[in-house]
């Protein structure tokens, strides 16, 4: 199992950015994806969902209405779109396999909101 | 949301000592409890799932036990490479909240 996000950078608030996470060896289709953020020194915050076989989406609070999470089965791939970008948004960006339990977690990408 | 709350948020220890962490949950999740470790600058680990199943390759010297809405983490006998965080996620319902972190530091 690989898991390997793309696509952060430096973005001006109220900017936006697209996050990107290309998985293999497994099943993708059959499985949900999470994404989770840390921000610098701080603890692990879920932020968005998206269930494989029910498509269904979830987002934390703080990121509803600016955060777009989708999938793109046939290529294997994750995605967040991000709008409206906060600086509170700087953060490391993991995806995890999600079956309830994160047992694979891509490195990161590192998301900077700053002007 | 269901709420997770860790205790305590740092723990400064010793090797060869014994330490527990607590977590909370702010109604009662069964065992859909999972910990994780992570070392600065590295991904979150698996640790154990469902309460207190170790994950694969995970040392003995780890155990986690509780139900409803209270948890431990117990690490006997600290190891130089135990010292991270750790984090509680609860998988009752979602979203799959974690605990703020403990911070276990020499």
């Amino acid at each position: 199992v690989q898991l390997l996000e793309s696509g952060g950078g430096l973005v001006q608030p109220g900017g936006s950015l697209r996050l990107s996470c290309a998985a293999s060896g497994f099943p993708f289709t059959n499985f949900d994806m999470t994404w989770v953020r840390q921000a610098p020194g701080e603890g692990l915050e879920w932020v968005s969902s998206f269930t494989g076989r029910s498509r269904r989406t979830y987002y934390a609070e703080s990121v509803k209405g600016r955060f777009t999470i989708s999938r793109d089965d046939s290529k294997s791939t994750l995605y967040l779109q991000m709008s409206s970008l906060r600086v509170e948004d700087t953060a490391l960006y993991y995806c995890a396999r999600d079956s309830g339990v994160y047992e694979y977690w891509g490195q990161g990408t590192l998301v900077i909101v700053s002007s | 949301d269901i709420q997770m709350t860790q205790s305590p948020s740092s723990l400064s220890a010793s090797v060869g000592d014994r330490v527990t962490i607590t977590c909370r949950s702010s109604q009662s999740i069964s065992s859909y409890l999972n910990w994780y470790y992570q070392k600065p600058g590295r991904a979150p680990n698996l640790l154990i799932f469902g309460g207190s199943t170790l994950s694969s390759g995970v040392p003995s010297r780890f155990s986690a036990s509780g139900s409803g809405t209270e948890f431990t983490l117990t690490i006997t006998s600290l190891q130089p490479e135990d010292f991270a965080s750790y984090y509680c996620q609860q998988n009752y319902d979602r979203p799959y909240t974690f605990g703020q972190g403990t911070k276990l530091e020499i």
